[in-house]
């Protein structure tokens, strides 16, 4: 079993649509987690960082952990086709990562249709 | 704040020859600075973690010899593909921390290498 599952998708949604990403990991030792969206032959960008389980809202996005299930979410309400992206969640261990190593799941291809 | 660059953005080069990859933490100061290898739809690859003044850590498969890594300053991390084959062709892409334990890194634009 990987140490983070994502569904690689593709999703396609229609614009405006609320959208749901997710992850599940296997090892209770992370900590930190992060969302990131990565557009075609660019480099990640930071959506999203958290620590502990909860909420946490940035505009149109929320990044949900649920620590107990393992189980970590990226919602993104008014999709625009802006969004259209690949989206990888990361999570590690020992720190934010800003030092150390971080875990990625594969990515899900997300297309917003307009 | 927390912009990564990097340079070239692509290079196409012929087979045998080396290339350098410059990263660069530009309005920041960066302790820590990895380095990715990404194949297309694929999920990013951690090549190897580098810290300044120190050698460079590497994943378990990655040759060393053929990736140079010199993090000789706070703010520039450089990759060296030595002997470039066509193997080597793919996204590579580093990433900078400042070394605070509650932060995350930050990603720079990735450079394209096509081997010949």
């Amino acid at each position: 079993q990987k140490e983070v599952e994502q569904d690689p998708g593709p999703l396609s949604v229609p614009e405006g649509a609320i959208v749901s990403l997710n992850c599940t990991y296997s090892n209770s030792a992370f900590q930190y987690f992060m969302w990131y969206r990565q557009y075609s032959r660019k480099g990640p960008e930071l959506l999203m960082y958290t620590y502990s389980s909860g909420n946490k809202e940035d505009g149109r996005f929320t990044a949900q952990v649920d620590k107990s299930s393992k189980y970590i979410s990226l919602f993104i309400r008014d999709s625009q086709p802006s969004d259209s992206a690949t989206y990888l969640c990361a999570m590690s261990k020992n720190s934010g990562g800003s030092n150390y190593k971080l875990t990625f799941g594969k990515g899900t291809l997300l297309t917003v249709n307009p | 704040g927390a912009v990564v660059s990097q340079h070239p953005s692509r290079v196409i080069c012929k087979s045998g020859t080396s290339v350098k990859i410059e990263c660069r933490s530009l309005d920041f100061q960066a302790t820590t600075m990895f380095w990715y290898r990404q194949f297309p739809k694929q999920s990013l690859m951690l090549m190897a973690t580098s810290n300044e003044g120190s050698k460079a850590t590497y994943e378990q498969g990655v040759e060393k010899d053929k990736f140079l890594i010199n993090h000789a300053s706070l703010t520039l991390s450089t990759l060296t593909v030595t002997s470039a084959h066509p193997e080597d062709s793919s996204f590579y892409i580093c990433s900078a921390g400042t070394g605070a334990q509650e932060e995350t890194q930050y990603f720079g634009p990735g450079t394209r290498l096509l081997v010949l």
